[in-house]
């Protein structure tokens, strides 16, 4: 395993278009992560399954954002409607997650980078 | 809420010098801890983690320094080398809570 991937690695989409991101995790790893990123910060949560279940979402993810993880497997991150402040390097990231913090740290993919023109 | 604030946007070091990258936190309750480091094009590695159980742990030429009173962490490396320009994230969580909270990044550059 090669570790975490995503795509596309790029997107460019019109204003208002609904735009959809895959994200594979590392096979053995049952959790998984969305963040955002814009310039000059760090990640900023979204979300996480631990395996097929949605456990939390950040207030940040509206009703436009939605991210599904069918069969525990690889996620998807779709954003309807999208607006120009969604533009943002898109993060996913998987971990082991064992008992306690053992397991915790994660291995995150390249990221998509969405620009919304 | 930036509840992990890394104040220095860059830092420069000579090769074979330490790095000394800062962290401050807020949240009381955060009881672990991780540094990142991200390439350009690339996404965020992990580097080293520490437990608030300890106040050090030592991988290689990374060291990372907790101090619970003052709310503070820090990574050193030693010593420093140009492989290691990139920039720095650290990351803390709460226990049995799986949100974690990134600061803003600090730049490394080690000059040869």
């Amino acid at each position: 395993d090669t570790g975490v991937s995503q795509n596309p690695r790029h997107k460019i989409t019109k204003r208002g278009q609904n735009v959809t991101f895959r994200c594979d995790p590392i096979s053995e790893h049952n959790r998984l992560y969305w963040y955002r990123q814009t310039l000059g910060q760090g990640p900023e949560f979204l979300t996480y399954f631990q395996n097929e279940a949605q456990l939390e979402k950040s207030r940040l993810l509206s009703d436009r954002f939605s991210a599904e993880r069918p069969k525990g497997s690889f996620s998807t991150l779709e954003i309807q409607r999208t607006e120009q402040g969604d533009s943002a390097m898109y993060l996913c990231a998987s971990s082991l997650g064992a008992s306690g913090n053992i397991g915790d740290e994660q291995y995150f993919g390249p990221g998509t980078r969405l620009t919304v023109t | 809420d930036q509840q992990v604030k890394q104040n220095s946007p860059s830092l420069s070091v000579q090769e074979g010098r330490i790095s000394i990258l800062n962290c401050d936190y807020t949240n009381s309750m955060f009881d672990y801890f991780l540094w990142y480091k991200k390439y350009p094009a690339e996404g965020p590695t992990f580097l080293i983690s520490i437990s608030s159980i300890k106040d050090k742990n030592e991988d290689g030429r990374f060291t990372v320094f907790l101090n619970k009173s003052a709310k503070h962490l820090s990574l050193h490396i030693v010593p420093s080398q140009p492989g290691d320009s990139a920039v720095y994230f650290c990351a803390a969580k709460v226990y049995n809570f799986n949100k974690f909270y990134f600061g803003s990044g600090t730049k490394l550059n080690v000059k040869p």
